[in-house]
C-alpha cells in the first residue's frame, strides 16, 4: 500500500511568484487536507477536498487555493508569494468524511523557502 | 473553541527514563484527541488516538496516554526512554467540519531529548 507522497520536497520561490505543490493520497483515501507548519510551530489547516470540492477551509486568504482530480491526488496553489509563506506544507489524507476520530495519514511535506 | 496547549516546549530526559509529555485541551463537548510524533525533515505519524472507547490508550512504540476529563488533560508517557524517541510530538484535537469530515488543531509542540 503505498502511502502519501508530495512533490517537489524543496522549492525556493522569490516574493511575488507563484507555487503549486502536489500530493497523492494513500490508496483508497477520497478525503486530502493540506496544513502549514512553519518554523517551531505546529501544523496549521488550510482547507480539505472532498470528491474533488473544497470541503473545509481555515484561516488563510484567497491567495492559497486548491484542486482535487478524480484520482484523489491534489494541488495546492499559492499566488502572490509573501516570507511568510517560507514554511513546510503537509498533505493528509484521510478514507472519507468520518467522524471526529478519523484518522488522517500524513505525507512527508514540502519545504517552501521564499526569498 | 475546540483547542490544545502543550506545557513544555522541550523535555531532556536520560535514556531509561520515563517520558511524560503534557496535553491539556479545551473542549464543551467529547473531544477527540490525537498524539503525532514528526522525526527531523518527515512528515507527521499518529502514535495513538482518544475516540472516548477508553480513557487509557494504548499507541504504538510503548507509548500510551491517559484521558482525563477532570484534569482536561491527554498526557503522553511512555516508561522507558530510548534514543529513538528524539524527535517532536504533537497533541491534537479533531474538530468538525460543516460540511463533514474534520481537521485537525494542533498544539505548539515539544521537542523531546533523549540522553545517554
Amino acid at each position: 500500500e503505498t502511502g502519501v507522497t508530495q512533490s517537489p520536497t524543496h522549492l525556493i520561490k522569490t516574493r511575488g511568484q507563484q507555487v503549486t505543490l502536489r500530493c497523492s493520497s494513500q490508496s483508497g483515501h477520497n478525503t486530502v487536507s493540506w496544513y502549514q507548519q512553519a518554523l517551531g510551530q505546529g501544523p496549521q489547516f488550510i482547507f480539505q477536498y472532498y470528491r474533488e470540492e473544497e470541503n473545509g477551509r481555515g484561516n488563510f486568504p484567497p491567495r492559497f487555493s486548491g484542486l482535487q482530480f478524480p484520482n484523489y491526488s491534489s494541488e495546492l496553489n499559492v499566488n502572490a508569494l509573501e516570507l511568510d509563506d517560507s514554511a513546510l506544507y503537509l498533505c493528509a489524507s484521510s478514507k472519507t468524511l468520518g467522524p471526529g476520530g478519523n484518522e488522517q495519514f500524513f505525507g512527508p511535506g514540502t519545504r517552501l523557502t521564499v526569498l | 473553541a475546540q483547542s490544545v496547549t502543550q506545557l513544555g516546549s522541550h523535555v531532556s530526559v536520560s535514556e531509561g527514563a520515563l517520558v511524560l509529555l503534557r496535553c491539556n485541551y479545551s473542549s464543551s463537548v467529547p473531544p477527540y484527541l490525537f498524539w503525532y510524533v514528526q522525526y527531523p525533515n518527515q512528515g507527521l505519524q499518529l502514535l495513538l488516538k482518544y475516540t472516548s472507547a477508553a480513557t487509557l490508550v494504548k499507541g504504538i512504540n510503548g507509548f500510551e496516554a491517559e484521558f482525563k476529563k477532570s484534569e482536561t488533560s491527554f498526557h503522553l508517557t511512555k516508561p522507558s526512554a530510548h534514543m529513538s524517541d528524539a524527535a517532536e510530538y504533537f497533541c491534537a484535537v479533531s474538530l468538525l467540519l460543516t460540511g463533514g469530515g474534520n481537521k485537525l488543531t494542533f498544539g505548539t509542540g515539544t521537542q523531546l531529548k533523549v540522553e545517554l
